[in-house]
């Protein structure tokens, strides 16, 4: 079953360009995390909001988490040609097991 | 930093066969889970062990077994493979539950 519905499902934009992708989720949740992957390759972990978290940063990610709204979202600033990936957002449940999202297909064009 | 391994990276298997697919979490870490993805699909949660005991259970066949043995490697047994099964493994591990998860490079399955 999937818990995160991403928005939007595939995003486009020139390089230098800041890139948001949003993440909405349905159950309560311990945490909420991002990840990237590149075509065909592993899961890379960008970073980790906990719900008593409303924003945080890492370097040129910016995640903020709205549980009120039941909604996440992750802005990446002064995009690279290297950030184009999948991006997902994947929340945790109770027992530990991560739900993902659909996803977003990022592509930075240069 | 060491990472979490996953062996084999790539499986070629006929219908009804057997594989087993392992991983080794990064040292000190307690927690391995597995995880599912299709073609262009999200990855999704099959199973996870904590300490070496099943933690949680999700979408996993009857057909998919899996252990956690005394040094935290895990192996996911996966037997009377079906074309459907090919996909990409993914084991993950963390120190404790509720924290960053850490995945492996994954196992490409492809079942012919």
């Amino acid at each position: 079953s999937q818990q995160g519905e991403e928005d939007p499902q595939a995003l486009s934009i020139q390089e230098g360009e800041n890139a948001t992708m949003n993440c909405s989720y349905k159950t309560s949740i311990n945490n909420l995390q991002w990840y990237r992957q590149n075509s065909g390759r592993g899961l890379v972990h960008l970073i980790l909001i906990r719900s008593n978290e409303r924003e945080k940063h890492s370097g040129r990610l910016r995640v903020t988490l709205d549980t009120s709204k039941k909604s996440s979202s992750l802005l990446i600033t002064a995009s690279r040609a290297a950030d184009t990936a999948s991006y997902f957002c994947a929340t945790e449940e109770g027992a530990q097991k991560l739900v993902f999202g659909q996803g977003t297909r990022l592509t930075i064009n240069p | 930093a060491a990472g979490v391994i996953q062996s084999p990276r790539h499986l070629i298997k006929e219908k009804r066969e057997t594989a087993t697919l392992k991983c080794y979490p990064i040292p000190r870490h307690d927690t391995v889970y597995w995880y599912q993805q299709g073609p262009g699909q999200d990855p999704q949660f099959l199973i996870s062990f904590y300490e070496k005991m099943q933690s949680d259970k999700g979408s996993i066949p009857d057909r998919f077994s899996a252990q956690q043995f005394s040094d935290y490697h895990s192996e996911l047994n996966m037997s009377s493979l079906e074309l459907g099964d090919s996909a990409l493994y993914f084991c993950a591990s963390s120190l404790n539950r509720g924290n960053e998860q850490f995945f492996g490079p994954g196992t490409r399955l492809t079942v012919l």
